[in-house]
């Protein structure tokens, strides 16, 4: 099943400003809107932004979204410890007629 | 508060059926599609299908069809996932996630606490 694109992996120290980029094709990214899920071990994933750059009640502002053409991103800015999590993206794919996902991103806090 | 709560933990054997429930309350069942992502271990999430509890709707990822069966029952505000014909592959943790939608945005805004199907001879 195709997947957004995503890095395996990401890393910072506490009080950093890290980025995770998504990459995606028209079907997807191109004509919809952006969702970002965080995901603690042993967890279910929760709502972290959606429609690009939202926020769902409770949800910091250390997270931030952004869209552009095909690709998003998601910045954790002042990194803490409970960051530590995997972190996808997902967006409508309109071929597929569901969510299509990233293959997620690991967060280590160093 | 919305809560989707799905059932137990499931060990099948290869060439078995398993369905899974989501019970769901503190919304109006009718008016969000449901749909059912899973995450093998170690793996990422994968989108598996949908169903539209209003009218029996539904729809599944490619590498589901003909396996995969959504079913509901408005009277308990549940929802179901059959997957038949199981193989080691369909070890995974499956989840119900509740899409909210408008015409500018689509996003899983709840999610069950997942359930875990294990496929082992």
């Amino acid at each position: 099943q195709p997947l957004l694109t995503q890095p395996p992996s990401a890393s910072g120290t506490p009080g950093q400003r890290i980025t995770i980029s998504c990459s995606g094709g028209t079907s997807n990214i191109g004509r919809n809107t952006v969702n970002w899920f965080q995901q603690l071990p042993g967890a279910a994933p929760k709502l972290l932004i959606y429609k690009n750059n939202e926020w769902p009640s409770g949800v910091p502002d250390r997270f931030s979204g952004s869209k552009s053409g095909t690709s998003a991103s998601l910045a954790i800015s002042g990194l803490q410890s409970e960051d530590e999590a995997d972190y996808y993206c997902a967006a409508w794919d309109d071929h597929l007629n569901g969510l299509m996902f990233g293959g997620g991103t690991q967060v280590t806090v160093l | 508060q919305v809560q989707l709560v799905q059932s137990g933990a499931e060990v099948k054997k290869p060439g078995a059926s398993v369905k899974v429930s989501c019970k769901t309350s503190g919304y109006t069942f009718t008016g969000h599609y449901m749909h059912w992502v899973r995450q093998a271990p170690g793996q990422g999430l994968e989108w598996v299908a949908w169903i539209d509890p209003s009218t029996g709707g539904s729809n599944s990822a490619p590498k589901f069809k003909g396996r995969v069966t959504m079913s509901r029952d408005t009277s308990i505000t549940t929802a179901y996932l059959d997957l038949s014909s199981l193989t080691s592959d369909d070890t995974a943790v499956y989840y119900c996630a509740r899409l909210n939608s408008t015409r500018s945005y689509r996003t899983y805004d709840y999610w069950g606490q997942g359930t875990l199907v294990i496929v082992s001879s």
